[in-house]
């Protein structure tokens, strides 16, 4: 199978440090993905790993650990507009994603 | 920039008429997807077509088909709207399997149908 489990919700202040959590059980994986995703818009691309360790973008770095079945992405400086659900997915073949449920991130003042 | 878009932001039909979602892609992928997203499900996949006149059965074809015949061009149907196929439906377009970035899939804007 290929479950890919991720916290339902998360909360933050603005101007800290958020680490969401994603693992996942499956035979085999091109790469995964993090995408953000604000309410009633569509997903956009933020990362993707495909080799283990540490992918840095600005304030947004992604880690994956294959042997682990694991990844992370984490949230620095948090802004209010970083208030979005962040999608966790594997791509396999033909580029086919499977995506986890999602982690719904609040950042407050 | 690549450009997706869907033929419908909002859509309303009731049970039994026959629905046809539009999604048209300018940057030339080979690939295209559909997926519906429902709350605390995430997205899951209907279909999705690697070339023109080919398609492929997602996670979740039931009760839905699919039309592949431009490269940029891909329509899902729904042959007898049912009441629980109100949701939100993503189209999503990608390069052909690669490395690196060109894995990334970009989405549509969104249809948020609703069957009555």
């Amino acid at each position: 199978g290929q479950n890919i489990d991720q916290p339902t919700e998360m909360t933050a202040t603005e101007g800290a440090i958020v680490q969401i959590n994603c693992t996942y059980q499956t035979s085999g994986f091109n790469g995964l993905f993090w995408y953000q995703q604000h309410a009633g818009e569509a997903p956009t691309f933020l990362s993707y790993n495909v080799l283990d360790g540490l992918e840095e973008k600005g304030r947004f770095s992604s880690f994956l650990s294959r042997s682990k079945g694991y990844s992370y992405l984490l949230l620095k400086e948090l802004q209010m507009k970083d208030s979005a659900s962040y999608l966790c997915d594997l791509s396999g073949g033909y580029n086919k994603l499977i995506f986890g449920a999602g982690t719904r991130l609040a950042v407050h003042p | 920039d690549v450009k997706v878009t869907q033929s419908s932001r909002y859509l309303v039909k009731r049970t039994g008429e026959k629905v046809f979602l539009e999604c048209v892609q300018d940057m030339d992928h080979e690939n295209m997807f559909w997926y519906r997203q429902d709350p605390g499900l995430g997205l899951r996949l209907i279909y999705f077509s690697y070339d023109v006149k080919m398609k492929e059965k997602g996670d979740i074809p039931e009760g839905y088909s699919v039309s592949r015949e431009k490269k940029e061009r891909f329509s899902l149907i729904l042959e007898s709207a049912s009441t629980n196929q109100t949701s939100m439906y993503l189209c999503a377009s990608s390069s052909r399997a690669g490395t690196g970035d060109t894995d990334t899939q970009y989405f549509g804007p969104g249809t948020r149908l609703t069957v009555l």
